[in-house]
């Protein structure tokens, strides 16, 4: 039974460039959520996707967004990326909106 | 003021030690609380949720003070591979499965 897959692992991103991070939730979850690990830190809230939509947002600017699909996978966008956009981005997957969360191995963006 | 509180740490402690860790949260109507466990560079893992009863499992106790707004965990006998960070979650129950972090502790044990 795969748990909660990201991809891709590492990335490296110029400042004002766009990235995509995607995520599969672990098998009979359908909720998704996103956090955002800065060094030092614990995981910060970005959002949370049920049924396709967002339902729950952190306080991130617009330059984030996310989607999810049919399958329940997901993706976070990052757009005009800053050097403070460095961090390890996190995925997590419940049933329902329920928690606790099981997170993926993370995606760590270096921005520079 | 912060929403999760954790003791700042690290904590340097021998093998065999007892350990505790401290947590507070702001909201009082919270819902649900963990402890997870995060490897250096690794993804969190839950170690063990916390009821007002108070739980065990193993080395690891947990207790919850709805009162005082207080968590703890207490690991007894602590081995070379407790060395993580412990993070203090909190979900405030009215916003779905958002979690709320501490910053966490950082745990070295020493042989």
């Amino acid at each position: 039974d795969a748990g909660v897959t990201q991809s891709p692992t590492h990335l490296i991103k110029t400042r004002g460039q766009q990235v995509t991070l995607r995520c599969s939730p672990k098998s009979g979850h359908d909720t998704v959520s996103w956090y955002q690990q800065a060094l030092g830190q614990g995981p910060q809230f970005i959002f949370q996707y049920y049924e396709e939509e967002e339902r729950q947002r952190g306080n991130f600017p617009d330059r984030f967004s996310g989607h999810q699909f049919p399958n329940y996978s997901s993706e976070l966008n990052v757009n005009a990326l800053l050097l403070g956009d460095s961090a390890l981005y996190l995925c997590a997957s419940s049933p329902r909106g329920a928690s606790p969360l099981h997170f993926g191995n993370g995606t760590r963006l270096t921005v520079t | 003021r912060k929403e999760v509180e954790q003791d700042p740490g690290p904590f340097n402690v021998p093998e065999g030690a007892t350990v505790a860790f401290n947590c507070t949260y702001s909201n009082s109507a919270s819902q649900s609380f963990f402890w997870y466990r995060q490897d250096c560079r690794k993804e969190p893992k839950l170690l063990m949720s916390v009821y007002s009863s108070g739980n065990e499992d193993g080395r690891f106790t947990a207790q919850l003070n709805r009162a005082s707004q207080y968590i703890s965990l207490l690991i007894r006998d602590s081995k070379l591979s407790d060395s993580a960070t412990y993070l203090c979650v909190v979900n405030p129950g009215n916003q779905g499965g958002k979690l709320i972090f501490g910053q966490g502790t950082e745990l070295s044990v020493k042989p």
